[in-house]
């Protein structure tokens, strides 16, 4: 069955950069699409970013221009989001989540969840 | 891309149903036939309950349904249980030339 296994908790201070990694297991890795979703404390959901995994063609939430990177390694099935400049309002869990099935699908399969921390 | 807007709380009793609206715009909700709705319960992950707009993933109870008309969608839930009790968040896609999604608001429902 699918999974997805996220790397553990993170404390940052302001100004630092954090790299998640997802490492997913139970499918075809190459074959669906991989999104990023966040939540701040007592927060809805927020929809980061998406990767192709077949060829790393990435896009993402304008509001995460030149801060977002998406990358995947097909070596070892991992996915990883880094993002840069943080402040306090990067606080937040961190979701990574594979498509349910085509590329227009929506997030089904989903992280654990990783907490960042940004905090002086 | 602002977020879609939802009623901040729903509720209803056990066995009665509860509607919940998710509005947008023609460049999102209205747009696309790819409006998804997730069940979330505190500490946990999402989880998919309808997609393309009227959808159910396997497992999902027929109990949850879902429509759009116009930029509104909705998600029902009908002979509410206890479980039920959670909150829930519409989904659009709302890219044109390249992938883009967006979130509701969020909508919190209790089961009294």
């Amino acid at each position: 069955q699918v999974h997805l296994v996220q790397s553990g908790a993170e404390v940052k201070t302001p100004g630092a950069s954090v790299k998640v990694s997802c490492k997913a297991s139970g499918y075809n890795f190459p074959s669906y699409h991989l999104h990023w979703v966040r939540q701040a404390p007592g927060q809805g959901l927020e929809w980061m970013g998406l990767i192709n995994p077949r060829g790393g063609s990435t896009s993402q939430a304008q509001m995460f221009q030149g801060r977002l990177t998406m990358t995947r390694d097909t070596t070892t099935n991992t996915f990883y989001m880094e993002l840069s400049s943080l402040t306090a309002e990067d606080t937040a869990v961190y979701y990574c989540a594979r498509v349910l099935g085509t590329p227009d699908a929506p997030p089904h399969y989903w992280g654990q969840g990783t907490r960042v921390t940004v905090s002086s | 891309h602002s977020a879609l807007t939802q009623p901040p709380s729903a509720s209803g009793s056990p066995g009665q149903s509860v509607t919940i609206s998710c509005t947008g715009t023609s460049n999102d909700v209205g747009g696309y036939n790819y409006v998804s709705w997730y069940q979330q319960h505190p500490g946990k992950a999402p989880k998919l309950m309808i997609y393309e707009v009227t959808k159910r993933p396997s497992g999902v109870p027929d109990r949850f349904s879902g429509s759009k008309s116009g930029n509104t969608a909705s998600l029902t839930v009908s002979g509410l249980q206890a479980d039920d009790e959670a909150e829930y968040y519409c989904y659009s896609y709302a890219g044109s030339s390249s992938y883009n999604y967006v979130f509701g608001t969020g909508t919190t429902v209790t089961v009294l």
